[in-house]
């Protein structure tokens, strides 16, 4: 079982539309969980970062952590074809600030 | 431009050379990593650095892969003996807490 498991995609939504992103973890002593947005050909750049169970919402975007269930969600409201990227799932599991990502998601807007 | 920088952006190899690869933090940032990422997979974490002392190494870094990060600044990863297997982006991060880790460019290594 890997550490970080995402979805690889694509995954396909009209413009306007909610993104679901789903990752599920295997350390149930992971403290952080994080979410990036890659371009094709970029370096990963910094969503969101949540803690505790619930949700957070920044703008558009709404991560959801079940630290029960293991999992983590991030949520991309009124869709925008700039969204068009990957997103990954990374899991820091102790202090050092080490991250442990999944595959990645590829989401990709349709206008 | 106060990003992560990385040096050089591209490199191009003969299998067996050795290569290094310089990564400037963020200026206030201690913690220093360095990840792997290859086609279609999230990057792969190889070293972290707090300051000067490295803390942990991936069991991915082999004896062919050193990294330094004298006096706690800049930081080098070098590769001895290039094998093609280590064709990939490597991909230097920096942050103040363990919390928003933010990446550099990248230096995309092709090993012919």
């Amino acid at each position: 079982q890997k550490e970080v498991e995402q979805n690889s995609g694509p995954l396909s939504v009209p413009e306007g539309a909610i993104a679901s992103l789903n990752c599920t973890y295997s350390d149930r002593g992971s403290q952080s969980f994080f979410w990036y947005r890659q371009y094709s050909g970029k370096s990963p750049e910094l969503i969101m970062f949540i803690y505790s169970n619930g949700d957070k919402e920044d703008g558009r975007f709404t991560a959801q952590l079940n630290k029960a269930s293991q999992y983590v969600s991030l949520l991309i409201r009124d869709s925008q074809p700039s969204d068009s990227a990957t997103y990954l799932c990374a899991v820091n599991q102790n202090q050092g600030g080490k991250l442990i990502f999944g595959q990645g998601t590829e989401l990709s807007v349709k206008p | 431009d106060t990003g992560v920088s990385q040096d050089p952006r591209h490199k191009i190899t003969k299998r067996g050379q050795n290569v290094t690869f310089r990564c400037d933090p963020i200026s206030e940032h201690n913690r220093l990593y360095w990840y792997r990422q290859t086609l279609g997979q999230g990057p792969e974490f190889l070293t972290y650095f707090q300051n000067e002392a490295q803390l942990e190494k991936s069991r991915l870094l082999s004896d062919r892969f050193s990294a330094e990060r004298p006096k706690g600044s800049f930081s080098t990863l070098e590769i001895q003996r290039t094998e093609q297997g280590d064709s990939a982006m490597y991909l230097c991060a920096s942050s103040l807490t363990p919390t928003e880790a933010f990446f550099g460019q990248g230096t995309r290594l092709t090993v012919v």
